[in-house]
């Protein structure tokens, strides 16, 4: 099983662009959720997922979007890249219940 | 409001016993997470606590008290691998939002 996998591992954007951060789990996990974290700020939710085709808005969730087509895929889409958005960002996944996330290895985002 | 706490950094040397400890006021309350972070690196599963008392797993033990709003994660024989960041998480009524401590930052020294 490979787990949680999330790519890229490393990328620096400009001010103003786009891009979409992979999420993929094989554990047919039904829950998914996209994480960001700052130094001294904890962990904090962006969007989450109960569900193929069903996602719902996190603790700071202006500047992204998802989609959730898969039981698999959860990708997080980056609109207008803003340096406030420089962050590591985590994926997780969770089969439901008294379980614990698996996190995906993360991506560091830095906006320039 | 929501709130956990847990102390920021702790120190303790290799071969002795830690006790990081997490105090949380929320509206609700069905379980408490504890998850070991080593820097630069995804947070790991270490525990999960729904019921008071204490559960053992190896040399990690995690205890809860719900009336208090406490809990604490152990670690015995400590190992120089045990230097890591140690987050508690309550799930405070929907499983599907967490609610995040800070992490307490553990330096195992020799």
């Amino acid at each position: 099983n490979a787990g949680v996998t999330q790519t890229p591992k490393f990328r620096i954007l400009k001010i103003g662009q786009s891009m979409t951060l992979q999420c993929a789990q094989d554990m047919n996990h039904n829950y998914m959720y996209w994480y960001r974290q700052d130094p001294g700020m904890g962990l904090k939710l962006i969007y989450y997922s109960v569900g193929a085709g069903i996602t719902d808005k996190g603790e700071v969730p202006n500047g992204y979007n998802v989609s959730r087509s898969t039981t698999e895929d959860f990708p997080l889409r980056l609109e207008l890249a803003a340096p406030s958005q420089t962050s590591v960002y985590f994926c997780a996944s969770q089969p439901g219940g008294a379980r614990g996330y698996t996190f995906g290895s993360g991506t560091r985002l830095t906006v320039v | 409001g929501q709130n956990i706490d847990q102390p920021t950094e702790m120190t303790a040397t290799e071969g002795a016993i830690v006790q990081i400890n997490c105090t949380y006021q929320t509206s609700g309350f069905n379980g408490l997470f504890w998850y070991q972070q080593h820097a630069g690196e995804a947070p790991t599963f270490l525990s999960y606590n729904v019921l008071d008392g204490l559960e053992e797993k190896g040399r990690f033990s995690s205890f809860l008290s719900r009336s208090k709003g406490y809990s604490y994660l152990l670690l015995k024989e400590l190992q120089m691998k045990d230097s890591a960041s140690y987050l508690c998480a309550v799930n405070a009524g929907n499983n599907r939002k967490l609610i995040w401590g800070l992490g307490t930052s553990l330096a195992v020294n020799p």
